[in-house]
């Protein structure tokens, strides 16, 4: 069955440091999505992703992050310069449609900022 | 703007003993509702969904009627296993605002005792 991968699956990183977070949504999706869990919160949007460019994105997606698709398989979020505050778990997922659609999501990139 | 809030966890139940996780939500439109469900290990997979009033989620056993005179998409099952331990997200979509990203609640982890 198909699915979205995610790496990594846990990245330890010094406050100010950059990070790339990879995934590798399902082959015939057109829709890309980030989500971020801190321990204990809800499950936040980041932001969406079609046709090579952001959709949708939510106040949290400020400056300091963003999004690309280097070539016909990943789906990348980088953090330019980490705070201790973004240390979460990083929620990949894609869809085949947008709307009232199914998302499917990777297991998750944990990430924390030391 | 829109919120989701579910009861918190952990709930932990006897196999085959009811269960009842309540979600209640505030929408600015007309949202269409969702539960997810994360098993151990895994990332979120969408359990069932709703899209309007009085509609009836069902899948796997699990059910949840979209009651629009009280916000609320709680989350039922007759006889739970142990198999059903997981977290569980109750979700909305709203279209009416023009935002079709996914806004979660923060989960409540089912723990099932044999």
């Amino acid at each position: 069955e198909p699915e979205v991968t995610q790496t990594p699956s846990h990245q330890v990183t010094q406050m100010g440091q950059e990070v790339i977070l990879r995934c590798v949504p399902i082959s015939n999706h057109l829709y890309f999505y980030w989500y971020r869990q801190i321990l204990g919160q809800k499950v936040e949007f980041l932001v969406s992703f079609y046709n090579n460019e952001i959709s949708e994105k939510s106040e949290i997606f400020d400056d300091q992050f963003s999004v690309e698709r280097p070539d016909g398989s990943n789906f990348t979020l980088k953090i330019r310069s980490t705070k201790l505050e973004d240390s979460a778990m990083y929620f990949c997922a894609s869809s085949n449609r947008q709307g009232v659609g199914e998302l499917f999501f990777g297991e998750g990139s944990r990430l924390t900022v030391l | 703007g829109d919120s989701v809030t579910q009861m918190e966890g952990p709930v932990t139940l006897s196999e085959e003993a009811f269960l009842t996780i309540n979600c209640t939500y505030t929408a600015t439109g007309y949202p269409s509702l969702f539960w997810y469900v994360q098993y151990p290990g895994e990332g979120l997979q969408l359990l069932l969904k709703a899209t309007k009033a009085d509609d009836k989620g069902s899948n796997k056993g699990f059910e949840a009627t979209y009651r629009k005179e009280t916000t609320s998409f709680h989350l039922e099952k007759g006889s739970v296993q142990v198999s059903d331990s997981a977290v569980y997200f109750c979700a909305l979509s709203d279209l009416g605002t023009g935002r079709r990203a996914l806004t979660f609640g923060s989960g409540t982890r089912l723990q099932v005792q044999p």
